[in-house]
């Protein structure tokens, strides 16, 4: 079974700056999908970015960006110019790309505070 | 409306009752997923739904869960004899459709608690 790991429930950083957030995973597929999820106070989860594993290069959207390490098994994501309204929580998410699999797997999150 | 709605935003119940969570997907998804998030968790994959029929039921955690799509829009997410660990966030997701890169909209959730 696949597992998702985020070893830091809480981070800080200085507003401007820049944090990378950890991920990693343990899968036996080749082939799968990576999301990062955010959570603010109201609980409405929102899609921050997303990867094919098929695909080496690593996906930016705006400020965010991911190093996608497959052989590490590892999927982080680094926030940059970091905004008050990044404080949230965090979460990583795998989906196989198994034909009838709509599973996704969550991690338990990293609390991202930002320091005005 | 412009999202995803759940009703209600707060439950309490009694252990052994019945309750019933409902959500409203965006106008046009056939997709739509039931997730379970207990306190300092991330959620929890329950069941997903591509128009009527559940394609993926794999995360039930047991013949207490059940979950109805009769229209392919309106899905209520039905726990029997509810017990105290199912106290948690309900969240529910709508999609355009159930592949990989149709981005999922979440709820808000519907809090459930059960003395």
């Amino acid at each position: 079974a696949q597992t998702v790991t985020q070893s830091q429930p809480e981070m800080s950083v200085q507003e401007a700056e820049t944090v990378t957030l950890s991920c990693t995973y343990d899968t036996s597929e080749s082939d799968y999908y990576l999301f990062w999820y955010k959570q603010p106070p109201s609980r409405q989860m929102i899609l921050v970015i997303r990867q094919e594993a098929y695909k080496q290069q690593n996906a930016t959207e705006n400020r965010f960006s991911v190093n996608f390490q497959k052989a590490a098994k590892s999927f982080s994501l680094k926030i940059s110019d970091s905004q008050l309204g990044d404080a949230a929580m965090y979460f990583c998410a795998y989906r196989s790309s198994t034909s009838g699999t709509y599973k996704y797997i969550f991690g338990t999150g990293t609390r991202l505070k930002v320091l005005a | 409306g412009a999202g995803v709605s759940q009703t209600p935003s707060n439950k309490v119940t009694e252990k052994g009752k019945y309750v019933e969570l409902r959500c409203d997907p965006i106008s046009g998804h056939t997709a739509l997923y039931w997730y379970r998030q207990s306190l300092g968790q991330g959620p929890e994959f329950l069941i997903y739904f591509q128009g009527t029929g559940a394609a993926d039921d794999s995360g039930l955690p047991n013949d207490r869960f059940f979950a109805v799509r009769p229209e392919g829009s309106v899905s209520t997410l039905k726990i029997q004899r509810t017990e105290r660990g199912d106290s948690a966030v309900y969240l529910c997701a709508s999609s355009l459709g159930g592949s990989w890169d149709n981005e999922q909209f979440f709820g808000p959730g519907t809090r459930l608690t059960v003395l």
